[in-house]
Parts: C-alpha cells; sequence; structure tokens
C-alpha cells in the first residue's frame, strides 16, 4: 500500500525558514517523480513543485522560485521541502503527492495527508 | 501560464441526479487533464486521468470527456458518498488546478 507521511509543518514568523519531509512507502521510491502542493485554508489546491526520480528535472511554481528548494534522498525513501524567507501567503496545508512516472508531464495518482504551514508573527 | 476555470463553483444537487462539471483551459492541453474528489479535511483524490480515463477503483458513474480547451467531468447518478469538492487540473504545460466545484445537497 502506498504511503506519503508529510512532517516538519509548524508555526514560524514570517522572514524565517522551514523544512518539510515526506517519507514514502509501498512503493520503489527511485522510480517515481515527486511533488508538493499546497491548499491555503479554504481555498483551493495550487502546485509547488515537483522533482524527476534522479532529481535532474526540477520545477517550481513563479510564486515560490528563489524562496523553496525541493530535494529527494532516495537512499531514504524521503522528499524534502527547504522554505525560506516565508511570507503569510505561505500559509497552507503542504501535501506530498507521488506521480505514476519518473519524470515529465504526470497527474499525481497519490497523496500525503499534509503537514500545516502557518507563517505568522 | 495556463489557467483553468472550472463552472460552476458550487452546484446544488440531490441523489440520483446527472451531474456535469465544466473545465476550460486557456490554451489547448491536448488531453493532458485529471480530475480529483476531495471530502473536508481529507486530501484529493485522483478519479479521472488523460481527460477520460477512469482511475482503478472509482465508481464507473463517473466519467470524464474533451480534449483541447474544453473538459467535463460528469456523475451519471449522484450518491451521497459523491458530496464533495471537485477540481480540475492541466499537466500539459507545468501544473494548474481550477478553483473547484463543491456539490452539495
Amino acid at each position: 500500500e502506498v504511503q506519503l507521511v508529510e512532517s516538519g509543518g509548524g508555526l514560524v514568523q514570517p522572514g524565517r525558514s522551514l523544512r518539510l519531509s515526506c517519507a514514502a512507502s509501498g512503493f520503489t521510491f527511485d522510480d517515481y517523480a515527486m511533488h508538493w502542493v499546497r491548499q491555503a485554508p479554504g481555498k483551493g489546491l495550487e502546485w509547488v513543485s515537483g522533482i524527476s526520480w534522479n532529481s535532474v528535472s526540477i520545477q517550481y511554481a513563479d510564486s515560490v522560485k528563489g524562496r523553496f528548494t525541493i530535494s529527494r534522498d532516495n537512499a531514504k525513501n524521503s522528499l524534502y521541502l527547504q522554505m525560506n524567507s516565508l511570507r503569510a501567503e505561505d500559509t497552507a496545508l503542504y501535501y506530498c503527492a507521488k506521480v505514476p512516472g519518473p519524470v515529465g508531464l504526470y497527474y499525481f495518482d497519490y497523496w500525503g495527508q499534509g503537514t500545516l504551514v502557518t507563517v505568522s508573527s | 501560464d495556463i489557467q483553468m476555470t472550472q463552472s460552476p463553483s458550487t452546484l446544488s444537487a440531490s441523489v440520483g441526479d446527472r451531474v456535469t462539471i465544466t473545465c476550460r483551459a486557456s490554451q489547448s492541453i491536448s488531453s493532458w487533464l485529471a480530475w480529483y474528489q476531495q471530502k473536508p479535511g481529507k486530501a484529493p483524490k485522483l478519479l479521472i486521468y488523460k481527460a477520460s480515463s477512469l482511475e482503478s477503483g472509482v465508481p464507473s458513474r463517473f466519467s470524464g470527456s474533451g480534449s483541447g480547451t474544453e473538459f467535463t467531468l460528469t456523475i451519471s447518478s449522484l450518491q451521497p458518498d459523491d458530496f464533495a469538492t471537485y477540481y480540475c487540473q492541466q499537466y500539459n504545460n507545468y501544473r494548474t488546478f481550477g478553483q473547484g466545484t463543491k456539490v452539495e445537497i
């Protein structure tokens, strides 16, 4: 059974940093690209970032480019999101999501339950 | 950037109704479109991919159609478990979601 478990969320002041983690199990992690998607409270879904199976191809939404860094450790079956220079508008539930391929254009076939990031002074 | 626009934003329906949700893309995305269902406090669940392919385990009352810029999600006979918010998502160029359609009683 595919499982994605996010952690690392919390309350952080504007301008500070936070690192999210996603622990994957139930599938061969290094066969698939992985993504982060967020959802502000009461709002819709926003794609944040994605990384190919081998970390060669990385993409970011314009809203986080230059502030967020996605990475993965295939030996640990883990995905990460380093978030710097956080803003109030980054407040959201952050989901880790799997796609059904190693790289390229895919939909999200599995999602974690999310970790909440609140940016406030 | 490709914009995705769903209509309606809210839909009131009854059990047994046929329900249709529309999603329009700001430019052609071929068939690179997915539909998700989200219930309160839960992660989104994949229903349809490549515009019309039903994800394994999803009831056959759900169907998707369209290509290019206009797409629809149809629920043939609404069931109590189907009251939720539905999102379309393009994956032709990066990834963009529609704003969601809430299906309520």
